[in-house]
């Protein structure tokens, strides 16, 4: 089975501090991992994702994450949180890896405020 | 960049009637398409798989006659909820890809509210 844990429903930062979300995933296979931004009554953005490339993976917006097969952790940060980062994130995690039905399941999410 | 587009965006309906959400594939030929169901403050629950041309996949504890999902064609999958409750609202959102490697994207969602 699959499924997503996201530690901490809510992440509150100063403007220009580090911005960390923390994402672990629990897989049957090996994953593909995805980080997904939401704002309010919009659909999500993909920010990055994993594909057994790199570990360390690059997004939009200043935004990394850190695939740890060990730790069964992708960790999403940001080394200076922005005002326009207040948002709700998600990890995802993808199964039917390979077929054409890649099913995604997210966290609950995480809620980023940024204080000025 | 290609655009899912959902409509309505919002949707009021008295209970007891049915309502259809529109998911749209602007410019790619989506073969697969998801439903997804978010309540306040929670994650996005998948509701069903949607493939062009063949019954949708739901997943476990969604009821298949609540939850009507047709994709006609490559470009548009329907989700119509009948005989709406109020436990019924929340908010809808749908994901399409072209095929099984590409990117998924998503709508804006459809925010129901059943009175």
């Amino acid at each position: 089975a699959q499924s997503v844990t996201q530690l901490g429903s809510h992440v509150s930062v100063s403007e220009g501090a580090l911005v960390l979300l923390r994402c672990n995933y629990s897989s049957s296979v090996p994953p593909y991992l995805f980080w997904y931004v939401q704002y309010p009554n919009q659909g999500l953005q993909l920010l990055l994702k994993y594909t057994s490339a790199a570990t360390l993976v690059k997004g939009i917006n200043g935004f990394e994450a850190e695939f740890k097969k060990s730790e069964t952790s992708f960790h999403l940060t940001k080394p200076s949180a922005h005002m326009s980062d207040a948002a709700e994130y998600f990890c995802a995690v993808r199964v039917d890896r390979g077929s054409t039905l890649g099913r995604l399941y997210f966290g609950r999410g995480t809620q980023l405020t940024v204080w000025p | 960049g290609a655009v899912v587009s959902q409509h309505p965006s919002r949707v009021i309906c008295k209970s007891g009637t049915s309502v259809k959400i529109e998911c749209r594939s602007l410019d790619f030929q989506a073969t697969t398409m998801f439903w997804y169901r978010q309540f306040p403050k929670q994650s996005l629950m998948l509701m069903a798989t949607s493939n062009e041309g063949s019954k949708a996949t739901y997943e476990q504890g969604v009821e298949k006659d609540k939850f009507l999902i047709n994709h006609a064609s490559l470009t548009l999958s329907t989700l119509t909820v009948t005989s709406a409750h109020p436990e019924d609202s929340s908010f809808y959102i749908c994901s399409a890809r072209r095929d099984g490697n590409s990117p998924l994207h998503f709508g804006n969602g459809t925010r129901l509210t059943v009175t």
